[in-house]
């Protein structure tokens, strides 16, 4: 099975920068995925990291340390439309299907 | 078109009513999912269904019964539920069902609510 661990909330100003982690444990690790969901809608997706290191995308980026179990999604720029849940979902096994997180609900303030 | 549809957007119904809830895609992905997400929790996987056939069945009760009539559609009939099946039920699609590693495309959802 897997253990994925993230804050449950947290709050940020607008235009300031956030880092929302998530820590996991499991075995075969088939990558780590970031998703956004808006209250009441469906889930996004943001990212897929499989490799170490840093991946950028616009204002988004995730980071990835597999010897660690650790991921986290840097949010620059914070804007009103960020407040959201975003779900860590990490693959493993012979699977590439991801299985979710808690999700960390992020309230931008103005 | 990346969109994957799901009708209705809410559902009411009662422990004893029959019920259908519908999903569809035209991204021409073969895999597809029905989701459980109870409110302030992560989605759970219920089914997986990969090229039209169900491939995952993570134990979910029979009163959830999933059909895919074609690569497009996927439908999940609802009978004899109980109160806390209650939740937003997500059908998400993706390319090949978990084989490589790759986006899954979610819904809008059906927000369900059975008395």
């Amino acid at each position: 099975g897997q253990n994925i661990d993230q804050p449950t909330e947290m709050t940020a100003t607008e235009g300031a920068i956030v880092q929302i982690n998530c820590t996991y444990q499991t075995s075969g690790f088939n990558g780590l995925f970031w998703y956004q969901q808006h209250a009441g809608e469906a889930p996004t997706f943001l990212s897929y990291n499989v490799l170490d290191g840093l991946e950028e995308k616009g204002r988004f980026s995730s980071f990835l340390s597999r010897s660690k179990g650790y991921s986290y999604l840097l949010l620059k720029e914070l804007q009103m439309k960020d407040s959201a849940s975003y779900l860590c979902a990490v693959a493993s096994g012979g699977s590439y299907i991801p299985t979710f997180g808690r999700g960390t609900s992020l309230i931008v303030h103005p | 078109d990346t969109e994957v549809t799901q009708t209705p957007k809410h559902l009411v119904m009662g422990m004893t009513n029959k019920k259908s809830l519908k999903c569809e895609q035209h991204m021409g992905h073969r895999a597809m999912y029905w989701y459980k997400q109870k409110a302030k929790k992560p989605p759970e996987l219920m089914f997986v269904y990969s090229y039209e056939k169900l491939s995952i069945n993570e134990s979910v009760p029979s009163r959830f019964s999933p059909e895919c009539p074609n690569s497009s559609l996927l439908n999940l009939h609802l009978h004899a539920l109980q109160p806390e099946d209650s939740a937003l039920y997500l059908c998400a699609s993706s390319q090949e069902g978990g084989l490589a590693p790759e986006t899954q495309y979610f819904g809008p959802g059906t927000r369900l609510l059975v008395l």
